[in-house]
């Protein structure tokens, strides 16, 4: 079985400052990553994928994701951070079967 | 832009109760997914829907959980005697093929 580790449950940070969002996977196999977003008292949004291909993954909002299979890391990243950025995070990985493994989620908070 | 939408957003019921929690997906997909998250906690994979049937499901759908596709549009995922520890987000989710899932709002269920 996979397994996903976001170990900073909680990221500060100011606004217009850069942010990385760490998530690290478990897997003997090919795996498939995402990210998803969760704005208070909504449902989970797409921030972006990686299936194949480029290991630098842009997604919607000015976020990107950087896939390293050595590391077995697929950290997020935006450069300038906005308010309205503050929501939950969630990295998620699958190994091409129709299950999605979740990490516990990031809850990234911007300060004006 | 189409969604998954789901009914309805809030449901609390008596334990012991059945309850059914409703989902619509977008029209042209085909794979169907019920996840749970309790309150603070990672987002939970419950089950996979394809083709008429259950194609992968987690430890935590037993026997009390069942999911079903009563028409060409809704997807309704039904607990058959709720107990407290059910209480929890639960969100559908579907996608065309596969490489990334598109999830609903959410119903909060609260088992009283």
């Amino acid at each position: 079985a996979q397994s996903v580790t976001q170990l900073d449950s909680q990221v500060p940070v100011f606004e217009e400052a850069p942010v990385e969002l760490r998530c690290n996977y478990s897997s003997s196999v090919s795996v498939y990553l995402f990210w998803y977003v969760q704005y208070p008292n909504q449902g989970l949004q797409l921030l972006l994928k990686y299936l194949s291909g480029s290991t630098l993954v842009k997604g919607i909002n000015g976020f990107e994701a950087e896939f390293n299979k050595s590391q077995t890391s697929f950290h997020l990243r935006k450069p300038s951070v906005h308010i309205s950025d503050t929501a939950e995070y969630f990295c998620a990985v699958s190994d091409g079967g129709n299950q999605f493994y979740f990490g516990t989620g990031t809850s990234l908070t911007v300060i004006p | 832009e189409p969604e998954v939408t789901q009914t309805p957003s809030h449901q609390v019921t008596q334990m012991g109760q059945e309850v059914i929690l409703r989902c619509v997906p977008i029209s042209n997909h085909l794979y169907f997914y019920w996840y749970r998250q309790i309150l603070g906690q990672k987002v939970e994979f419950l089950v996979s829907f394809y083709n008429n049937e259950i194609s992968e499901k987690s430890e935590i759908f037993d026997d009390q959980f069942s999911v079903e596709r009563p028409d060409g549009s809704n997807f309704t995922l039904k607990i058959r005697s709720t107990k407290l520890e059910d209480s929890a987000m639960y969100f559908c989710a579907s996608n065309a093929r596969w490489g990334g899932q598109f999830f609903g709002p959410g119903t909060r269920l609260t088992v009283l």
